[in-house]
């Protein structure tokens, strides 16, 4: 199994639409939890940190829920422009700060 | 705006070169990695560092090594390429958080794609 694992997709959705990705961990020590934008063959970068009491960043809100050990990222009023992949990432505080990636969910969004 | 600057886009080799892939950051980052990433694999740690001259396995350090003299350069070695290191290579930085000494947000290259033939 795999420490962080989300569904690959990929995700469909129509300009305007609101899509929730869901992505679990199997490491219950894990501490931090981050939502990473990858465009295609470009490289992966920070789209928003999450908070144990959740947040949100204009169109953007993510959730942590620890008693289930799963992250989600919700995206409302989708735009062409948010056609990429995101990743979801847990890292622990200790035994060497180890950082654990998704392998990415693909979302197309079309006009 | 943190810059971490991989140097090549697009490597091809041959079997059983040595191959050198170049990183570097100017925000005076402590930390700094190595990943690669696959199809359905997601980016998997090689090798990473949290200081100058030092070095710490990741998930599959198996047939790489690397080398940080200087601390905005971080250096990944194919000692003899093949065919199965053909992959997207990406290198990160990052700050050690203060108070839990912890690493901070990862900043990406642009990462090297790099064909073993």
């Amino acid at each position: 199994r795999k420490e962080v694992e989300q569904d690959p997709g990929p995700f469909n959705v129509p300009e305007g639409a609101t899509v929730a990705f869901n992505c679990t961990y199997s490491n219950s020590a894990s501490q931090s939890f981050f939502w990473y934008r990858q465009d295609c063959r470009k490289e992966p970068k920070l789209l928003m940190s999450v908070y144990s009491s959740g947040n949100e960043d204009g169109r953007f809100t993510a959730q942590l829920n620890r008693a289930s050990q799963y992250i989600s990222l919700l995206i409302r009023d989708s735009k062409l422009s948010d056609s990429a992949t995101y990743l979801c990432v847990a890292r622990g505080n200790t035994g060497g700060f180890k950082t654990i990636f998704g392998a990415g969910t693909r979302l197309f969004v079309k006009a | 705006d943190v810059k971490v600057t991989q140097s090549s886009r697009y490597l091809v080799k041959r079997t059983g070169e040595k191959v050198f892939l170049e990183c570097v950051q100017d925000m005076d980052h402590e930390n700094m990695f190595w990943y690669r990433q696959d199809p359905g694999l997601g980016l998997r740690l090689i090798y990473f560092s949290y200081d100058v001259k030092m070095k710490e396995k990741g998930d599959i350090p198996e047939g790489y090594s690397v080398s940080r003299e200087k601390k905005e350069r971080f250096s990944l070695i194919l000692e003899s390429a093949s065919t199965n290191q053909t992959s997207m290579y990406l290198c990160a930085s990052s700050a050690t958080l203060v108070i839990s000494g912890s690493y901070d947000i990862q900043y990406f290259g642009a990462g090297t794609r790099l064909s073993v033939l």
